[in-house]
């Protein structure tokens, strides 16, 4: 069974128009975390954000947030003001007991003009 | 400073094959793990450390192994080549598992 699940492979958005990208994940430990990556076409994998299962507040950097559910669990990525340059792949991420980390099938998300 | 290092870039093999990739990290990172990539698939672990002289099996494990002798190496081979194998191969390493993980560029290994 999936660990932790993207349920849009793609999405189109207006430029300048917030988008939320969905991850849910399935564990029934109390200390986990989730990252979001984003993988643009160049291939390379860029961090963008971290939740400590135990943070209370939601994490944030710059335009990215992670709207943290745990009761739902579900650990959204919210992307303001959304850019060209956003245009990427993006996978969310899940650590795991052990400090194994095992991602998602990942959102292709395009950024129109 | 170099980051993560992947050797080599691009491999074809044929069937059979062996051979083994390496990753080297220059920052000193305990944790170093090994994903494939695939279309559709997202990144799948294959195998990861959580410091030197210790592997642990991921979410694909079967024909491959690894070896982590070296803090700053992790190498992942790959004994007999199937076609199966044929992926883009991302190492990746962190000082723990709560931090990002700083990737290598990527092996495109094509196996026919």
């Amino acid at each position: 069974a999936q660990k932790i699940t993207q349920t849009q492979p793609g999405m189109f958005v207006q430029e300048k128009e917030a988008v939320t990208l969905d991850c849910t994940y399935d564990t029934s430990d109390q200390s986990y975390g989730l990252f979001w990556y984003k993988q643009p076409s160049s291939g390379e994998m860029i961090f963008l954000i971290y939740q400590g299962s135990y943070d209370e507040q939601n994490a944030t950097e710059g335009r990215y947030s992670l709207n943290f559910q745990k009761a739902r669990k579900s650990a959204n990525l919210v992307i303001s003001a959304s850019q060209l340059g956003d245009s990427a792949m993006y996978f969310c991420a899940m650590r795991e007991p052990g400090d194994k980390i095992i991602f998602g099938k990942g959102t292709r998300l395009h950024i129109l003009p | 400073n170099a980051g993560v290092t992947q050797t080599p870039k691009f491999r074809v093999l044929k069937t059979g094959q062996s051979m083994t990739l390496l990753c080297a990290q220059d920052m000193n990172h305990e944790y170093m793990y090994w994903y494939r990539q695939d279309p559709g698939m997202g990144l799948r672990l294959i195998h990861y450390s959580v410091g030197e002289g210790t592997t642990a099996k991921g979410e694909v494990p079967d024909g491959y192994n690894v070896s982590r002798l070296k803090k700053q190496n992790f190498l992942l081979g790959l004994e007999s080549a199937a076609p199966s194998q044929t992926s883009v191969y991302f190492c990746a390493s962190s000082w723990t598992a709560r931090m990002e993980l700083f990737f290598g560029e990527g092996s495109r290994l094509t196996v026919l």
